[in-house]
């Protein structure tokens, strides 16, 4: 399997539930991201993991905590989500570093319903 | 700091007629520029990058876009719109010192037969 697969495409949650969101890259890159789509709202970038070492936590509430076990796996941990968490959640890989940038490769995302 | 703008939130185009997206960033040195698409219920898909070099890039599905850097612009096009590139286009900007992209708010293009 090739590119950025993320699991599962839909999850349906309550506020006191825990899940987590899945990402995998086959593609030797060596940084990882979560972005929230939300709609009618810019792109946000939540976690950025380089070399398996998070590099950026953008003020991101704590009921969201994320974990890079190695260069190809990325998770998100959900508890006691919000409605308004609801989104599209997307996870990005790239292969940068000594001052070169390609951009991301973006799975098909998680669409996260709160209830 | 970067940052990207799409003036556009929505565009209306007729099937074969010619298109152009604007893109506007804001960043002191030479940017890396990039086009996204997504489709409904899709992550983004590359269309193009611009890192140095023609200021012409052309990328894939018939889609180019200019770097004009007196205008800070990167303007995306295509010259003749077919119904299937009805989708959401994302211009966003990056540097070579950080892994990070900022994209813009968006353009969704709507196709009309």
């Amino acid at each position: 399997e090739t590119g950025v697969t993320q699991t599962p495409r839909h999850l349906v949650m309550g506020m006191t539930n825990k899940k987590s969101l899945k990402c995998e890259q086959h593609l030797g890159h060596n940084a990882m991201y979560w972005y929230k789509q939300s709609a009618k709202k810019p792109l946000e970038l939540m976690f950025v993991y380089s070399l398996e070492e998070r590099v950026e936590n953008n003020s991101v509430p704590s009921r969201f905590s994320p974990e890079c076990p190695n260069s190809s796996h990325l998770f998100l941990h959900l508890h006691t989500l919000q409605p308004e968490d609801s989104a599209l959640y997307l996870c990005a890989s790239s292969q940068a570093g000594q001052g070169k940038f390609y951009g991301y490769t973006f799975g098909s995302g998680t669409r996260l319903t709160v209830v | 700091a970067q940052s990207v703008t799409q003036p556009d939130i929505h565009i209306t185009v007729s099937e074969g007629a010619s298109l152009e997206l604007r893109c506007n960033y804001s960043y002191g040195a030479t940017p890396y520029l990039f086009w996204y698409v997504q489709s409904p219920g899709q992550g983004l898909q590359l269309l193009l990058k611009y890192f140095s070099g023609d200021t012409l890039v052309q990328g894939i599905k018939g889609f180019e876009a200019e770097f004009k850097r007196s205008q800070s612009s990167f303007n995306l096009r295509k010259p003749s719109v077919h119904w299937s590139d009805a989708a959401e286009y994302f211009c966003a900007v990056g540097t070579g010192n950080t892994d990070k992209l900022i994209f813009g708010t968006g353009t969704r293009l709507q196709v009309f037969p």
